[in-house]
């Protein structure tokens, strides 16, 4: 059974960098087979993907976040991580990493729980 | 970007009775070559993260109950449920996969009334 893990601190700063690791279990990220996302959801919002990485290490990214995101991957670590940089309130949410790829490129299928990063001083 | 408007935003719906939750892209998702619609549904619940429910438009996930259905093509989609239970309060969302960036629905939340 293919496990999502989010990680990192909870509460960041303005202006800083937000940092998130999804850790998978149950399947190899370096199996060239999926591709690895991150979606965010404010409290009471909707959902917003904000990139994905595939093992390649070739990466797509919302163009609204481009100039302020990067996702690396670590194959062995079987984790994928997240940078946000110069955030703000408005990038106060709950982070899920997910997978996608079984059925098309962007059909989400597996989720992690979900970490929830607030911004502020 | 494609833009995914739901409808209604909320609903409130008997048990036993059926629940109807409308999606509209701001452009085709019906890709020509393969004639697959390029849309899932998505099922989520307080506190938890969002579960598939149907992709391609109207193929069931594995282990979805057989009350829920999807159907529509190209910009005009439906997620039914037509036996709502106690079980099924939540929130829905559709989302495009056609198209980079993949875009949700600001989804519908349906209750008991």
């Amino acid at each position: 059974q293919v496990q999502l893990q989010e990680s990192g601190p909870g509460l960041v700063k303005p202006s800083q960098t937000l940092s998130l690791t999804c850790t998978v279990s149950g399947d190899s990220i370096s199996s060239g087979t999926y591709y690895w996302s991150w979606i965010r959801q404010p409290a009471g919002q909707g959902l917003e993907w904000i990139g994905r990485i595939y093992t390649s290490g070739s990466t797509n990214y919302n163009p609204s976040l481009k100039s302020r995101v990067t996702i690396s991957v670590d194959t062995s670590k079987n984790q994928f991580s997240l940078k946000l940089s110069s955030v703000t309130a408005a990038d106060t949410a709950v982070y899920y990493c997910a997978r996608s790829g079984m059925v098309a490129t962007d059909y989400f299928d597996y989720w992690g729980q979900g970490t929830l990063v607030t911004v502020s001083s | 970007d494609i833009v995914m408007t739901q409808s209604p935003d909320s609903l409130a719906v008997s048990l036993g009775e059926r629940a109807t939750i409308n999606c509209k892209s701001s452009q085709s998702v019906l890709y020509s070559s393969n004639n697959k619609n390029y849309l899932g549904w998505y099922q989520q619940k307080p506190g938890q993260p969002p579960k598939v429910l149907i992709y391609w438009a109207s193929t069931r996930e594995s282990g979805v109950p057989d009350r829920f259905s999807g159907s529509g093509s190209g910009t005009d989609f439906t997620l039914t449920i037509s036996s709502l239970q106690a079980e099924d309060v939540a929130v829905y969302y559709c989302q495009q996969y056609y198209s980079t960036p993949p875009g949700f629905g600001q989804g519908t939340k349906v209750e008991i009334k």
